[in-house]
């Protein structure tokens, strides 16, 4: 059964640091999207991204932030220079079409220090 | 009002009962409603979605949607020790827009 597929599994980094979370969506799949959740917190929505733009944010996608796909399969999200703050579980997700389900990866686990 | 609520629990059920969750949104316009359950440490994996009004049954798993009530429940029957979990209620509020809004989670424990 396909999946979406993330690396790195673990990222340590420290303050002010860039780094990039990888991620290879389902390979039939049209639109992908960043979440994040820190440590006992819930999911939040951070972008959507299709045909190659950015179609929806939230406030915390600020412009430390950015998606791109470099390439027919990955898509990445970099975060220019890291905070305390941004240490969480980052999520990317696909889906076939805008409403339908959205499949989530395993997540990169980001600790900045 | 938070946009997807949850009672956090934790609820706890014997094995073999029926587990019932609960999730009220805010956003009558809302379209699409999941359930993902997320063990400790895991990624969201889903277990149902619903768009219309009514039950819509999986194997052990029915979702209700009341979208007058602005209500979408989870029942897990014959639940198992491996249902124990995180049980997170997202929704989508159409109409264009394509983030998933969840809630809190519910945690929930079957006891052997």
């Amino acid at each position: 059964e396909p999946e979406v597929t993330q690396t790195p599994s673990h990222q340590v980094t420290q303050m002010g640091q860039e780094v990039i979370l990888r991620c290879v969506p389902i390979s039939n799949h049209l639109y992908f999207y960043w979440y994040r959740q820190i440590l006992g917190q819930k999911v939040e929505f951070l972008v959507s991204f299709y045909n190659n733009e950015i179609s929806e944010k939230s406030e915390i996608f600020d412009d430390q932030f950015s998606v791109e796909r470099p390439d027919g399969s990955n898509f990445t999200l970099k975060i220019r220079s890291t905070k305390l703050e941004d240490s969480a579980m980052y999520f990317c997700a696909s889906s076939r079409d805008r409403q339908e389900t959205q499949y989530f990866g395993p997540g990169t686990r980001l600790l900045v220090l | 009002q938070k946009e997807v609520e949850q009672n956090s629990g934790p609820l706890s059920v014997p094995e073999g009962a029926i587990a019932s969750l609960n999730c009220t949104y805010s956003d009558r316009g809302s379209q699409s409603f999941f359930w993902y359950r997320q063990y400790s440490g895991k990624s969201p994996e889903l277990i149902m979605s619903i768009y219309s009004n009514g039950d819509k049954e999986d194997g052990r798993f029915t979702a209700q949607l009341n979208k007058a009530s602005q209500y979408v429940s989870l029942l897990i029957r014959d639940s198992q020790p491996s249902d124990s979990a995180t049980y997170l209620c997202a929704v989508n509020k159409g109409f264009g827009n394509e983030k998933l809004t969840f809630g809190t989670g519910t945690r929930l424990t079957i006891i052997p």
